[in-house]
């Protein structure tokens, strides 16, 4: 079974700074997809940025950036030019390439301070 | 509109009692899931279905029951509720295998239980 480790349970960065969160995953699989989702004070889940790991490129959206190291088991989210509005929880998710299985990390609950 | 609906949005019920949480989708995707979040577990997956005769359990399916009225709705029970499954739930969408489209979700049910 897959499983998604997140260690930091809460972090805080300054505005307009960088902050990285970190996620690890266990898997047998070689292909599947790793996801970071966004849960701010609202609850909605919304996903931030995705990455195939057939890919070696790292995924970016605008300020959201990836380091996935696949050999490590590695997933980790950057976040550039922190803002108010990215203060939220963030979840990292792991995705069997058939979408049987998706599992998530217990995630990491980010405060951005003015 | 939302593509996944789920009511109600916030409920209060007691020890003993039977309680329903629908989920409706406009997707038109084929798989639906439900999840329970809780403080430092994340999320984590109750029951799933990859279509209207097609039922699984999920990780934590003790306690609950499901129903696929249709493709477009899945409905969580819990036939005697009890204090520990309070948490928030959230039901999923997702299109068939081998999409790198990632779960869509509702905005949660937040359930407590006295």
């Amino acid at each position: 079974a897959q499983t998604v480790t997140q260690s930091q349970p809460e972090m805080s960065v300054q505005e307009a700074e960088t902050v990285t969160l970190s996620c690890t995953y266990d898997t047998s699989e070689n292909n599947y997809y790793l996801f970071w989702y966004k849960q701010p004070p609202s609850r909605q889940m919304i996903l931030v940025i995705r990455q195939e790991a057939y890919k070696q490129q790292n995924a970016t959206e605008n300020r959201f950036s990836v380091n996935f190291q696949k050999a490590a088991k590695s997933f980790s989210l950057k976040i550039s030019d922190s803002q108010l509005g990215d203060t939220a929880m963030y979840f990292c998710a792991f995705m069997t390439y058939n979408n049987n299985d998706m599992r998530f990390g217990a995630g990491t609950r980010l405060t951005v301070k003015p | 509109d939302a593509d996944v609906t789920q009511t109600p949005r916030n409920r209060i019920t007691k020890t003993g009692k039977r309680i329903m949480l629908e989920c409706s989708q406009t997707k038109g995707h084929d798989r639906m899931y439900w999840y329970r979040q809780d403080p430092g577990l994340g999320l984590r997956l109750i029951y799933y279905s990859f279509d209207v005769k097609d039922i699984n359990k999920g990780e934590i399916s003790d306690g609950y029951s499901v129903s696929r009225q249709a493709q477009a709705k899945f409905s969580l029970s819990l036939e005697s509720a009890i204090p520990n499954q309070t948490a928030l739930y959230f039901c999923a969408t997702s299109p068939g295998p081998y999409s790198n489209q990632p779960q869509h979700f509702g905005d949660g049910t937040r359930l407590s239980i006295l």
